[in-house]
């Protein structure tokens, strides 16, 4: 099984600072995808084949990486962009997902 | 617009068992692999089970293999997930999930049913 580590666990930032959030595979994986969730919420698709941005997804988002090492950033952090974002990937079965990073507005 | 609603969730006693149901609308159902993934409350996302899009074929991560069931009907648009041998860590939020073609990704969520697993 690949196991995702994500980094760091929680970050808080600013409104219009750059965040940054790592995603780590124990083996490479071809492909990282990403989700948004809010407290009480489901989670939503965020990001999907590593860079693109699922429907609705503001364009400060977006994502890069290759083999073990993903990353997704948000370019100016908005209030609206609090959440716990998990990374996730099906390269090889069974589909793991990270332990999530919790973003907080500082 | 897609939309993916599941019913059958409360509280049941270890060793119990419990179905799981989702009504999917607004796409083609039989097109598509669909999934079960979990939550344990203040916890993260865990993958349970997926089929194919005709049925023919299912996965499940060891943690739940033998004892839990995903099955669908194409002709109602439904999936199911017979849970059976019920333990206290499966107590979570069930996430009906429909999969991109490949498949690789959860592409639409349900909004979830709770599922507790308590004496």
């Amino acid at each position: 099984e690949i196991v995702l580590t994500q980094s760091p666990t929680t970050i808080a930032a600013s409104p219009g600072e750059k965040v940054t959030i790592t995603c780590r595979a124990s083996s490479s994986v071809s492909y990282m995808y990403w989700y948004q969730q809010k407290p009480g919420a489901s989670p939503k698709p965020w990001i999907y084949d590593t860079s693109k941005l699922a429907s609705g997804v503001p364009n400060r988002f977006s994502g890069s990486g290759s083999g073990t090492s993903y990353s997704l950033t948000i370019n100016t952090m908005e209030t609206e962009d609090a959440a716990t974002y998990y990374c996730q990937q099906w390269s090889s079965t069974p589909p793991t997902f990270g332990s999530g990073t919790k973003l907080e507005i500082k | 617009e897609v939309q993916l609603v599941e019913t059958g969730g409360g509280l049941v006693q270890p060793g119990r068992s419990l179905k799981l149901s989702c009504v999917a609308s607004g796409f083609t159902f039989n097109n598509y692999w669909m999934s079960w993934t979990r939550q344990a409350p203040g916890k993260g996302l865990e993958w349970v089970a997926s089929i194919t899009n005709s049925g023919g074929s299912t996965y499940y991560p060891d943690s739940v293999k033998g004892r839990f069931t995903i099955s669908r009907d194409n002709a109602q648009n439904t999936l199911y997930l017979q849970m059976n041998s019920l333990r206290s860590e499966d107590t979570a939020t069930y996430y009906c999930t429909r999969m991109t073609p490949g498949p690789n990704w959860f592409a639409y969520w349900g909004q979830g049913t709770l599922v507790t697993v308590s004496s």
